[in-house]
């Protein structure tokens, strides 16, 4: 596509419940992020994919946060047992190459847990 | 360890005066630099990249910003503000130039571009 595109734009989950939240990359681009952004922060990094090998995961908080890029193109990052402190902007980028080049961000998924 | 620190929240301009952001980095590392901008309700867009080229670096809407190694800044300017530049600004640091990176970006906390008509 032309574009970093993120389903949903807007989410709203009870606590406890599981989210999914899903990054479709600039089509051919090799590598994939996902950034978490608090109100009134920068990202953050969360997890990082060369086609589908995750290459870093040391910025996922904790157990409940998992990512997957199973053909190396679509990334999804599941949160379970969601809690209010949860709430965030999730952002994807995806870059043409492994190392050195730009990003181009996706526009986000607003979660909410309420 | 790579870091950036954004020197103030909040500035405040005229529309026509000149723009400065400032930020300073921390890096073990020749770093990569950025400036990223984000307009409410938008992504994050690239302005400009520092990459170990030319020390000035121009990015897009005439904004630019020089890398200075001896005091480890990397500040953003424009001549002169628009009204579309009101914004929230991130300077970032990547530690892409060296072997085993994995190109994360690390964030500044933002620095909020108000422009007065």
């Amino acid at each position: 596509g032309a574009g970093v595109s993120q389903s949903p734009r807007y989410k709203v989950t009870k606590r406890g419940q599981d989210v999914a939240l899903r990054c479709d990359p600039i089509s051919g681009h090799v590598s994939l992020y996902w950034y978490r952004q608090a109100l009134g922060q920068g990202p953050e990094f969360l997890t990082y994919f060369n086609y589908e090998a995750q290459q870093d995961k040391s910025g996922l908080p904790n157990d409940r946060f998992s990512a997957e890029r199973p053909e190396g193109s679509i990334s999804t990052l599941t949160i379970q047992r969601t809690e209010q402190r949860d709430s965030a902007m999730y952002r994807c980028a995806s870059s043409h190459r492994t190392g050195g080049g730009g990003y181009t961000f996706g526009s986000g998924t607003r979660l909410t847990v309420v | 360890a790579q870091s950036v620190t954004q020197l103030d929240s909040h500035v405040s301009v005229s529309e026509g005066t000149p723009v400065l952001l400032r930020c300073n980095y921390s890096s073990s590392y020749s770093p990569s630099l950025f400036w990223y901008v984000q307009h409410p309700n938008k992504g994050l867009q690239l302005l400009l990249k520092y990459t170990s080229a030319a020390t000035l670096v121009k990015g897009i809407n005439g904004f630019e910003a020089e890398f200075k190694k001896s005091e480890t800044s990397f500040h953003l300017t424009k001549p002169s503000a628009h009204m579309s530049d009101a914004a929230e600004y991130f300077c970032v640091v990547s530690d892409s130039y060296y072997v085993g990176a994995t190109n994360k970006l690390i964030f500044g906390t933002g620095t909020l571009l108000a422009v007065q008509p």
